[in-house]
């Protein structure tokens, strides 16, 4: 089993200002097979990332992944009031296909 | 437009059984594999089972292998999670996914609560 680990738990960060989340792998995601979701209170998960660095449909230029092997991040690179958010990795390229404990990205 | 509807959550003693449907519309149920997660209050998300798209290869976490069952029916464009022998830790909302490169398309979800 893939264990991902996020990092920090919680990053308090104010309106405009750089986020960036690591999820770390204990071992290798094959073909970059690693996902990022952005969760609200109440909602489903939305998905952000997928591929490691590929941005779904309809979600804005300032989210952006990067990473390979075992170590990703996710860069919010202007916050906007709206990405206030927990926010999960996921790998989906072997089984079972495990998250991450998730970060808090909160308003400072 | 993708719509997934999850149903047959509810409040079901330890050692009990429930099944939970999703019901899926606005795209070929049939290309996709599709995938069911979950999330305990206040905790963080939970990969369960992930079912191929003519239901021949299944995937389980290992806490619920043997006691749940992942199953679609494609004529019926409906996904299903046969739950049995729960467990108060089993008690979460379920979620269904439709997965492709990463889950795109979620249900608004269900709730489970395992309790006597």
């Amino acid at each position: 089993e893939i264990v991902l680990t996020q990092s920090p738990g919680t990053l308090s960060l104010s309106p405009g200002e750089r986020a960036t989340l690591s999820c770390r792998a204990s071992q290798s995601v094959s073909s970059s097979y690693l996902a990022w979701y952005q969760q609200k209170p109440g909602q489903a998960p939305r998905l952000l990332i997928y591929g490691a660095s590929s941005r779904a449909t309809g979600i804005p230029d300032r989210f952006s992944g990067s990473g390979s092997g075992t170590d990703f991040t996710l860069t919010i690179s202007r916050l906007e009031p709206e990405d206030f958010a927990m926010y999960y990795c996921q790998q989906y390229g072997s089984s079972p296909r495990t998250f991450g404990q998730g970060t808090k990205v909160e308003i400072k | 437009e993708v719509h997934l509807v999850e149903s047959g959550g509810g409040l079901v003693q330890p050692g009990g059984s429930l099944r939970l449907s999703c019901a899926a519309s606005g795209f070929t149920f049939s290309n996709y594999w599709m995938t069911w997660v979950r999330q305990a209050p206040g905790k963080g998300l939970e990969w369960v089972a992930t079912i191929n798209q003519d239901g021949s290869d299944k995937y389980y976490v290992d806490s619920v292998k043997g006691r749940f069952t992942i199953s679609r029916d494609n004529a019926k464009n409906s996904l299903y999670l046969q739950m049995n022998s729960l467990r108060a830790e089993d008690t979460a909302v379920y979620y269904c996914a439709r997965s492709n490169t990463g889950y795109y398309y979620w249900g608004q979800g269900t709730l489970v609560t395992v309790s006597s």
